[in-house]
């Protein structure tokens, strides 16, 4: 079973409209959880990073939450625009290899005009 | 600033033989790691480097893996003999010494076929 899940796997939207995407990890203890964007055919981009001392993030339209006791973090993306198409991966990793990144399998996410 | 590279972007070879796959990291960034995904699954870790060492290397699937990164800068990870499961793309991503949690910038990756 892999330690960080995400879900939905896909999502469709319509342009404009603001949009939730869940993550949930076993890896502990924690040190702190990235939000990744990754367009198709390029290598992931970093949206935020939060340490377990942090419960919420933002870069703009993206707002990243973190619950360290339940061991959950969403993104909720406001206003989409067609260039949010893109897959969404939550990385977490552990305070004994913080440089170990820990993927999620991510979400793909198309918005349509 | 020029980000990570990688070279080439595809790579399409046959089984047992061998490819060399390159990283560029940012200038004065001296971590390097390199991951992969294959198919249908997540990004994982294969190793990183501190300079021109072998900081971990517990994500290195086996020895047919050879990662070096000589002189601190570039690195290259040869397949050798190359396996059908070896099939993917192989992301590098490079940071630098700093404030944790360090921000690692990923390349565009180099997709990987073998037939």
């Amino acid at each position: 079973k892999n330690q960080v899940e995400q879900s939905p796997q896909s999502l469709i939207i319509l342009e404009g409209k603001n949009c939730t995407l869940q993550c949930n990890y076993t890896v502990s203890p924690f040190s702190n959880l990235r939000w990744y964007k990754q367009d198709t055919g390029r290598g992931p981009v970093s949206l935020t990073i939060m340490t377990f001392s942090e419960n919420t993030k933002s870069n703009g339209r993206y707002t990243a939450t973190l619950d360290a006791d339940t061991k959950q973090s969403s993104l909720h993306i406001t206003a989409s625009q067609l260039s949010d198409s893109a897959s969404y991966i939550c990385v977490v990793s552990s305070p004994y290899n913080t440089d170990k990144l820990i993927f999620g399998t991510g979400t793909r996410l198309q918005v349509f005009p | 600033e020029a980000g990570v590279t990688q070279f080439p972007s595809h790579s399409v070879i046959e089984k047992g033989q061998t490819v060399t796959l390159r990283c560029d990291p940012i200038s004065g960034h001296d971590n390097l790691y390199w991951y992969r995904r294959v198919m249908g699954k997540e990004i994982k870790f294969l190793l990183h480097f501190v300079k021109e060492s072998k900081q971990d290397e517990s994500g290195m699937p086996n020895n047919r893996f050879l990662a070096e990164r000589t002189g601190g800068t570039y690195s290259t990870l040869k397949v050798q003999p190359a396996e059908l499961e070896d099939s993917g793309v192989y992301f590098c991503a490079s940071s630098q010494e700093g404030r944790l949690p360090y921000e690692q910038y990923f390349g565009p990756g180099t997709r990987l076929t073998v037939t």
